[in-house]
């Protein structure tokens, strides 16, 4: 089973400013990863995929890089709506897919 | 647009049989793969396992020996079976459905259920 690692857990971020999020896997993953969005109550939703690739209806602020065994998911302008929690989710590897124990962005 | 929602009981006594549904809306439930994952404080968001249709599912190794999905494309919905539940089972499901078109599969899923709150205790 592929451990994923995100860093750091709490994230505090003035609105407008960038925020970067990290995630490594215990093995390469080749760009197989994704990135969710969770808000409270909520369930998660999808925000990038083949690691750099954002979903349908996505924000072009939010970007995603990285390949092999280190990822980076990057807010460029961080607008109210973006403070939740966020995990990255490996699929190279599976069963199990494996997630990341996510980074909660919080208001600075 | 496709809409996914979890139902079944909210209390199940230890040893007992969780058994949850989804009902899928907007999409058939021949034409994709179909997953259910929970999600505790303590060991975060777990995959727990998948299944397409005439196929057979797909399961997390450490919860194989207890868990079954079946699908009922009748009714157009998926269903979880968790056997011999401990306070551990307790958490919160969601059903969620693969990105990709059937038969093929991404194993990242692009809509998800609201989730329900199961909880084992006596």
């Amino acid at each position: 089973e592929i451990l994923m690692t995100q860093s750091p857990a709490t994230l505090s971020v003035s609105p407008g400013d960038r925020a970067t999020l990290s995630c490594r896997a215990s093995q390469s993953i080749s760009t197989n990863l994704a990135w969710y969005q969770q808000k409270p109550g909520q369930a998660p939703r999808l925000l990038i995929y083949g690691a750099s690739k954002r979903a349908t209806d996505i924000p072009v602020r939010f970007s995603g890089s990285g390949s092999g065994t280190d990822f980076t998911l990057t807010i460029s302008s961080l607008q109210s709506e973006d403070f939740a929690v966020y995990y990255c989710q490996q699929y190279d590897n599976w069963p199990p897919v494996t997630f990341g124990g996510g980074t909660k962005v919080e208001i600075k | 647009q496709v809409h996914l929602q979890e139902s079944g009981p909210g209390l199940v006594k230890p040893s007992g049989t969780l058994s949850l549904t989804c009902t899928v809306s907007g999409a058939s439930i021949t034409r994709h793969y179909w997953s259910w994952f929970r999600q505790t404080p303590g060991k975060g968001l777990e995959y727990i396992g998948s299944t397409f249709y005439a196929t057979t599912a797909t399961y997390n190794p450490s919860l194989q020996r207890r868990v079954s999905i079946s699908l009922d494309s009748s009714k157009n919905q998926f269903s979880l079976s968790l056997t011999s539940v401990t306070a551990a089972d307790t958490a919160v499901y969601f059903c969620a459905k693969d990105s990709a078109p059937g038969p093929y599969y991404n194993f990242y899923m692009d809509v998800w259920g609201k989730g329900t709150m199961v909880l084992v205790s006596s």
